[in-house]
Formats: structure tokens, C-alpha cells, sequence
């Protein structure tokens, strides 16, 4: 069973950059494409981009400019960082993985953890 | 991007009920969506994929259909766990996109 559990600051300051890290257990991190979802208190979902071993990323556009994702296969982790955040950043923040081979479909999720952006 | 519509926002129903919500994609995406289970202060949970396929674990009694532009989620027998929030997601073309969510709530 594949699971995947985030870590990182609960609260960043406006224009600073949010870090998070996810482990991943039950699946080589080598073999899937891996990917940070968010969900701001009471709304819906918004994918943040994805990342592969091989150094392949895809980032939504509209985050894009202010995105870095990557892998680190010898810890079975996976990484974000999102720069100059504000406000609008604050949101629930998820890792999960595309580990069923359906595309880009998430069949295994971390269970989230806050992030909120304030002085 | 593809812009994800679903209906209802919400509905309220009865253990036994009946329940069917809808999800349009603003083009055609073929049969690439999932639907995912949202209860408060979890993760999203797939439950079917490829528009149709069951995910592994999860109660026969939902079920999907559609493909192009159209699907919805069934919910054949209502159950006291289902009271939860369901999203529809494309995953024709990235980004990957989701539906608003409709929230089951109990009548």
C-alpha cells in the first residue's frame, strides 16, 4: 500500500517561499509521476504541477513562474517550492501520486497539511 | 484549460436514496475522468477512474458512465458513510482540472 506523507512550515510570511517535502512509503519513487494538489479552506481543488524522477516537471500556468519541483530518489522523496507567496497561497496542500498507471489520475494521497501565509 | 462543471452543488438525501451527479468538461475529454470522496478533514479518495472502472475497495454501489463532454456518478443505495463531497477531474490534457464539488448532505 502506497503512503505518502507531507512535512514542512505551517506559516510563512507574505513574499517568502513555502517548502514542503513529501515521503513516500510502499512504492518506488522512481517509477510514477508525483504531484502537489491544494485546497483553500472551504473550496475546491487545484492541481500545483507534478514532478518524475528523470527531472520531467509539469507546473499549472498559472503557478508556473513561481514553481520548483524535484525528486530525491535516495530519501524516496519528492519536493515543492513556491516563491513570493501571499494570502491567496493559504490553503491545505497535498502529495499524491499517479501510481495506478491511469494517467494522471491521484490514487494515493498524503493527508495534507495547512499552510498559512501571514506575517 | 478544461473547465469542469458540476451539478448539483449540493443535495440532500436519505439512506436508501438514489443519487446521481453530473459532471461537464467544457470540451471533449473522451473517458479521462476520475471521481474522488471528500469527507471533512481528509484527503480526496479515488473511486472511479476512466469514467467507469471501479477503483479497487470501493462499494459497488457507485458507479460512472459517459464519455466526451458528459459523465455522471451514481450512488445506487445511499449509505451513512456516503454523506461526504464528490469531485469530478479531467484527465484528457494537463493541467488536470476539477470539478466545483457537490456536497451530499442528509435530509
Amino acid at each position: 500500500q502506497v503512503q505518502l506523507q507531507e512535512s514542512g512550515p505551517g506559516l510563512v510570511k507574505p513574499s517568502e517561499t513555502l517548502s514542503l517535502t513529501c515521503t513516500v512509503s510502499g512504492a518506488s519513487i522512481s517509477s510514477y509521476f508525483w504531484n502537489w494538489i491544494r485546497q483553500p479552506a472551504g473550496k475546491g481543488l487545484e492541481w500545483i504541477g507534478r514532478t518524475y524522477t528523470s527531472g520531467i516537471t509539469n507546473y499549472n500556468p498559472s503557478l508556473k513562474s513561481r514553481l520548483t519541483m524535484s525528486v530525491d530518489t535516495s530519501k524516496n522523496q519528492f519536493s515543492l517550492k513556491l516563491n513570493s507567496v501571499t494570502a491567496a497561497d493559504t490553503a491545505v496542500y497535498y502529495c499524491a501520486g499517479e501510481t495506478g498507471g491511469h494517467g494522471a489520475i491521484f490514487d494515493s494521497w498524503g493527508q495534507g497539511t495547512l499552510v498559512t501565509v501571514s506575517s | 484549460d478544461i473547465q469542469m462543471t458540476q451539478s448539483p452543488s449540493s443535495v440532500s438525501a436519505s439512506v436508501g436514496d438514489r443519487v446521481t451527479i453530473t459532471c461537464r468538461a467544457s470540451q471533449g475529454i473522451s473517458s479521462w475522468l476520475a471521481w474522488y470522496q471528500q469527507k471533512p478533514g481528509k484527503a480526496p479518495n479515488l473511486l472511479i477512474y476512466a469514467a467507469s472502472s471501479l477503483q479497487s475497495g470501493v462499494p459497488s454501489r457507485f458507479s460512472g458512465s459517459g464519455s466526451g463532454t458528459d459523465f455522471t456518478l451514481t450512488i445506487s443505495s445511499l449509505q451513512p458513510e456516503d454523506f461526504a463531497t464528490y469531485y469530478c477531474q479531467q484527465a484528457n490534457s494537463l493541467p488536470p482540472t476539477f470539478g466545483g464539488g457537490t456536497k451530499v448532505e442528509i435530509k
